[in-house]
């Protein structure tokens, strides 16, 4: 069975642009979360969908949003990128909502993505 | 908002040593769990803790969930290389569905051959 995977695994920007982020969560899996990770902060919720409905949103701007599709794969976009957006996004997969504390989630490696 | 507070923030010990890292939060947890990550990878879940007071085993390594539920350590006996990583504590509270998970800083752990 695929875990999850993220593309692209690495990606570079300069302040301004736009990035667009994607998880295809593993054959099953329902629920897709994002998180971002960096040495300060630690991991921070960013938001989750599920069946293609936001149920769950962190802490962030509105420059960072998601959607999920039909067949559960999931897109972050970030807009008017600064420094600070320097990171490693992750996603994870679930079956259910991932609020239950048997629903399992499993991350996929990441996207690392450095703005300049 | 509720925060969780791990430490020690970095360890670096011998081939052998034993360690426990530790979890805290001023507020109960409804859950509780212990993430391993290693480099260029994604954290991998270890293990769940719901009841206080719970003690659960993963070969060397043992995870306790307070009396009260607001704490938890995870302890390594002997410990080998391969168990260097950053190790994630990760709390929920709130009965909800919607009930988010919230991570701690992590604790790196480096251990020398």
């Amino acid at each position: 069975k695929a875990g999850v995977t993220q593309t692209p695994r690495y990606l570079i920007k300069t302040r301004g642009q736009q990035v667009t982020l994607s998880c295809s969560p593993i054959s099953g899996h329902r629920s897709v979360s994002w998180y971002q990770q960096t040495p300060g902060q630690g991991l921070q919720f960013l938001f989750e969908y599920f069946s293609e409905t936001q149920r769950n949103k962190g802490n962030f701007p509105g420059r960072f949003s998601g959607r999920q599709f039909s067949n559960s794969r999931s897109e972050m976009n970030v807009s008017t990128l600064e420094l600070g957006d320097s990171a490693l996004y992750l996603c994870a997969s679930s079956l259910g909502l991932a609020g239950g504390p048997w629903n399992e989630q499993f991350f996929g490696p990441g996207t690392r993505l450095t703005v300049l | 908002t509720q925060l969780l507070e791990q430490s020690p923030q970095f360890l670096s010990i011998q081939e052998g040593e034993n360690l426990t890292v530790y979890c805290n939060s001023s507020s109960v947890f409804s859950s509780l769990q212990w993430y391993r990550q290693e480099p260029g990878e994604g954290p991998v879940l270890l293990v769940t803790v719901v009841t206080g007071g719970e003690v659960k085993k993963l070969k060397r390594l043992t995870f306790q969930f307070g009396d009260a539920r607001k704490d938890s350590s995870l302890h390594i006996t002997a410990a080998q290389p391969g168990d260097t990583g950053l190790y994630l504590c990760a709390g929920r509270w709130g009965e909800t569905s919607g009930s988010r998970l919230t991570f701690g800083e992590g604790t790196q752990l480096t251990v020398n051959p």
